[in-house]
């Protein structure tokens, strides 16, 4: 079964500290991978967006790795500012020719001033 | 550029009434999708558009119908609303198939009671 998940479900951090987010999945045919920020009551905005053959993607301060052998993700949030409390979501596409897209739930992250 | 933009944001309904939901793009993006977002899930497909005219179901569809009659405009429609699509609805476009960057409106809370 085609399934993305993300750990942890929910992180609280302090202000000016790193951290990181956690995609695992098991999609197959891999097309790329994408990590979203989500702001409470918006849309997702897009972060990095990664294909097979990347391994890794850096975006002002947060940078996505991949690991297709594992089939793992992550994303690194480096120096936390306040602005960065919000969900981050892993999104898995399947090479099928169609529009098959896995969202994961979710990582919501609080950062504490 | 306002890029996707959703109406209404909030909108309240009884069981067993309609409404329709209105997504708009201005970046002549040629494919949009509707999505919902439920809590502790991530996004789900409901129908999606490849083109002016074009629909097709996504992995969710049941309920809700759409239309495509412009390309600037994807509309979702709900002939007789649920308790179970009380959701948040997002509209998302991008330029064409392939890897490319999915743009999300802000979404729209319903909720029926």
């Amino acid at each position: 079964k085609n399934q993305v998940e993300q750990s942890p479900q929910s992180l609280i951090i302090l202000e000016g500290k790193n951290c990181t987010l956690q995609c695992n999945y098991t999609v197959s045919p891999f097309s790329n991978l994408r990590w979203y920020k989500q702001d409470t009551g918006r849309g997702p905005v897009s972060l990095t967006i990664m294909t097979f053959s990347e391994n890794t993607k850096s975006n002002g301060r947060y940078t996505a790795t991949l690991d297709a052998d594992t089939k793992q993700s992550s994303l690194h949030i480096t120096a936390s500012q306040l602005s960065d409390s919000a969900s981050y979501i892993c999104v898995v596409s399947l090479n099928t020719g169609g529009f098959k897209t896995i969202f994961g739930a979710g990582t919501r992250l609080f950062v504490k001033a | 550029n306002a890029g996707v933009t959703q109406t209404p944001k909030f909108r309240v309904l009884k069981t067993g009434q309609s409404m329709t939901l209105l997504c708009a793009q201005d970046m002549n993006h040629e494919y949009m999708y509707w999505y919902r977002q439920d809590p502790g899930m991530g996004l789900r497909l409901i129908h999606y558009s490849v083109g002016e005219g074009t629909t097709a179901k996504g992995e969710v569809p049941d309920g809700y119908n759409v239309s495509r009659l412009k390309k600037q405009n994807f509309l979702l429609g709900l002939e007789s609303a649920a308790p179970s699509q009380t959701s948040v609805y997002f509209c998302a476009s991008t330029p064409a198939g392939g890897v490319l960057e999915q743009y999300f409106g802000p979404g729209t809370r319903l909720t029926v009671t």
